[in-house]
């Protein structure tokens, strides 16, 4: 059952421009939500988390948003930059034994 | 700091044959170990985790299996491969919140 879902497999944006990167979730019980960066060939890394008591979190480029009522949350990086091209990873978690991973956007960032 | 490792990098098996892929982590004491497999095109998905030494907990039944003989080892382990055991393994580990991964292994099997 796929309780995490990015529903959009690839994302191109303009160097300079916005990217937002999208993701659902159906199980209420999840209250740690992640997203990661992954490159080919490469295990994925650590980016940005939010806990279910916030519904935002800035690290400099990247904000993670979250809507608790619409189980929605959604990474944005701005400005976007050519080193940003990579699969994002969403994920969500219940008492940290659990995490679930969605399947993924290939974000292409155009110079 | 905390490492995680992986061998080997990349694997080509024949179908029916034996798997070993192991990870081991330096750095911390009694993490919660996982091993993800990425298949082509598709996601993370968890196949076993483990909070301690000998617990393992599988998510998916298949001809996988997954031992933890040490604190900071973590063993994935098949006796007979089938060719949609073909992927990119992963090896993660945590201590509250985020999961940190290997440098992973590709799997493929022929």
């Amino acid at each position: 059952d796929q309780q995490v879902k990015q529903n959009s497999p690839s994302l191109s944006v303009q160097e300079g421009r916005i990217s937002i990167l999208n993701c659902d979730y159906t199980n209420s019980m999840f209250d740690y939500f992640l997203w990661y960066k992954k490159y080919p060939a490469e295990g994925p890394t650590f980016l940005i988390s939010i806990s279910s008591i916030k519904d935002k979190n800035e690290d400099g480029r990247f904000t993670v948003f979250l809507n608790k009522s619409a189980k929605h949350l959604s990474l944005h990086i701005v400005p976007s930059q050519p080193g940003d091209s990579a699969v994002y990873f969403c994920a969500a978690s219940h008492n940290n034994n659990d995490m679930r991973f969605g399947a993924g956007t290939r974000l292409t960032v155009k110079p | 700091s905390q490492t995680i490792h992986q061998w080997p990098a990349t694997l080509v098996q024949p179908v029916g044959s034996p798997l070993s892929l192991e990870c081991t982590v330096e750095g911390t004491s009694n993490p919660n170990l996982y091993w993800y497999r990425q298949a082509a095109g598709r996601g993370l998905q968890l196949l076993f985790y483990s909070v301690g030494i000998g617990q393992i907990s599988s998510e998916v039944p298949q001809n996988l299996s997954a031992s933890r003989p040490q604190d900071r080892q973590f063993i994935l382990s098949s006796k007979k491969l089938l060719l949609s055991d073909s992927g990119f393994y992963l090896c993660a580990w945590s201590g509250a919140g985020e999961q940190y991964f290997g440098p992973g292994t590709r799997l493929t099997v022929t």
